[in-house]
C-alpha cells in the first residue's frame, strides 16, 4: 500500500528564517511526486511535480528535491504570505494520488 | 474562470437526507477525480473518471456513495441517507488525461455538514 508521511505537522518561522519540510514515501513504482499548497477554505494549489530521484524544481522562494525515499520542500527567506498548509502526494500504480496529512507553516513578520 | 468549479460551496443537511455535489472540470480535461478531506485527515481518494467511465471506484466508502459523469464534462457525486461521519470537504480535481502522471488541479470543494 502506498504511504506518505509528512513532518513536521506544524512549523513556525520568523520572516527570513529558512527551513525545510519533509515528505517520506513508500510506493510501488513512483510515477510522480506532487507538492501542493492549501490555504484555509481553498482547494490545493499545484506547486511542483518530481518524477525521478535527483530531480529538483524551483519557484520563487520554494525548491523541491527528490530522493528514492523522500522529498524536501526548502523554503528560503520565507515571507508571511508563504503561510499555508503544504501537501505532498505520490502517484504509483494507479491514477489516484495518495496524500500525506500536510505541514502547516506559519511565517511571522 | 478557467479553473475547476464546484457547487454548492457549502451544504448543511439533516442526517438521512440525500445530497448531490457538482463538479465542472477545466475545459478539455478528460480525467476527473473526487477526494474527501476530513478534519485532521489527509485527502482521501474516492473515484476516478476517464471520460464518462469510472475505471477506479475503489475509494467509495459505502454503497451510499455514487458518482456519474455525463458528456465527458460535469460530474455529480451523490450521497444517499447521509450520516454524520459523511461530514467533510469534498474536493474535485481534473487533469488533461493524455499523460497519466500530469498534475491534478483542484476546485475549492464543497463543505458538507450533516446535522
Amino acid at each position: 500500500e502506498d504511504q506518505v508521511t509528512q513532518s513536521p505537522e506544524a512549523l513556525r518561522l520568523q520572516e527570513g528564517e529558512s527551513s525545510s519540510l519533509n515528505c517520506s514515501y513508500t510506493v510501488s513504482g513512483l510515477r510522480g511526486l506532487f507538492w501542493y499548497r492549501q490555504d484555509p477554505g481553498k482547494g490545493p494549489e499545484f506547486l511542483f511535480t518530481l518524477y525521478s530521484a535527483g530531480e529538483e524544481k524551483e519557484k520563487e522562494r520554494l525548491k523541491a528535491t527528490l530522493t528514492k525515499k523522500e522529498s524536501f520542500l526548502h523554503i528560503t527567506a520565507p515571507k508571511p504570505e508563504d503561510s499555508a498548509t503544504y501537501l505532498c502526494a505520490v502517484q504509483g500504480g494507479s491514477e489516484k494520488l495518495v496524500f500525506g496529512k500536510g505541514t502547516k507553516l506559519t511565517v511571522n513578520p | 474562470g478557467a479553473g475547476v468549479s464546484q457547487s454548492p460551496s457549502n451544504k448543511v443537511t439533516e442526517k438521512g437526507k440525500d445530497v448531490e455535489l457538482r463538479c465542472d472540470p477545466i475545459s478539455g480535461h478528460t480525467a476527473l477525480y473526487w477526494y474527501r478531506q476530513s478534519l485532521g485527515q489527509g485527502l482521501e481518494f474516492l473515484i476516478y473518471f476517464q471520460g464518462n467511465s469510472a475505471p477506479d471506484k475503489s475509494g467509495l466508502p459505502s454503497d451510499r456513495f455514487s458518482a456519474e459523469r455525463t458528456g465527458g464534462s460535469v460530474s455529480t457525486l451523490t450521497i444517499q441517507r447521509t450520516q454524520q461521519e459523511d461530514s467533510a470537504v469534498y474536493l474535485c480535481a481534473s487533469s488533461p488525461g493524455m499523460l497519466s502522471n500530469q498534475p491534478q488541479h483542484f476546485g475549492d470543494g464543497t463543505r458538507l455538514s450533516i446535522l
